[in-house]
């Protein structure tokens, strides 16, 4: 089974930092199909999970800029380049084809 | 507009069978496929299957002897029945839809539904 880590639980910063989550594979997530069907979503308190990222670097719709993904094989980083306030909360990487969750990572203020 | 709605008892006593309901709107289940995924209190996301629109199931390995998904298209329902629950089934489960045929990626989510599992 694939196995999905975000070494960091928890990242603390300061709003207008630029951050990074990491997401890391057991194993290569390139399809048979040529696609890597790696994906991000945020969790604010409260709240459902939302989409952010999918297939490792296409932004969602209504996604603001500042978010972006890259990656390949088995290593995959989402960053923010300016963390705004509504940023905070449980980021988690995604892999849709073994259904596999990373552990999350936590983004708090410093 | 594209709506999710999990329904379902909040309330299991151990070893009984959960049974859940996605109530779905703004779009049809022959044409996008529809996912469970459930949040232990306070833990991570776990996926746990897919209604496939064409009707093809696919579970997660470690709940696929106990778990079972459903659906009826003229209802515009989708169903999970979970078996022989234990307290570490106690959580908040939600449908989801996905962006695209086949694209894996959850755009829609319900609110959710909390479920107990307590003597």
């Amino acid at each position: 089974d694939v196995v999905l880590t975000q070494t960091l639980v928890a990242q603390p910063v300061r709003l207008g930092d630029q951050a990074s989550i990491s997401c890391r594979s057991s194993q290569s997530l390139v399809h048979s199909d040529g696609h890597t069907y790696l994906e991000w979503y945020l969790q604010k308190p409260g709240q459902s999970p939302q989409l952010l990222i999918y297939e490792v670097s296409n932004r969602f719709s209504g996604v603001p800029d500042r978010f972006s993904g890259s990656g390949s094989g088995s290593d995959f980083t989402l960053k923010i380049s300016r963390v705004e306030p509504e940023d905070l909360g449980v980021y988690y990487c995604f892999e849709g084809t073994h259904g596999t969750f990373g552990g999350g990572t936590k983004l708090e203020l410093k | 507009q594209v709506q999710l709605t999990e329904s379902g008892p909040g309330l299991v006593h151990p070893s009984e069978t959960l049974s859940l309901t996605c109530t779905v709107s703004g779009f049809s289940l022959t044409g996008y496929s529809v996912y469970w995924v459930r949040q232990p209190s306070g833990k991570g996301l776990e996926w746990m299957g897919r209604m496939r629109y064409n009707g093809d199931t696919s579970y997660n390995s470690a709940l696929k002897s106990r778990l079972s998904i459903s659906r009826d298209t003229s209802k515009n329902q989708v169903f999970l029945k979970m078996n022989s629950l234990q307290t570490d089934d106690t959580g908040t489960y939600y449908c989801t839809r996905d962006l695209y045929r086949d694209s894996y990626a959850h755009v829609r989510w319900g609110q959710g539904v909390m479920v107990t599992v307590s003597s």
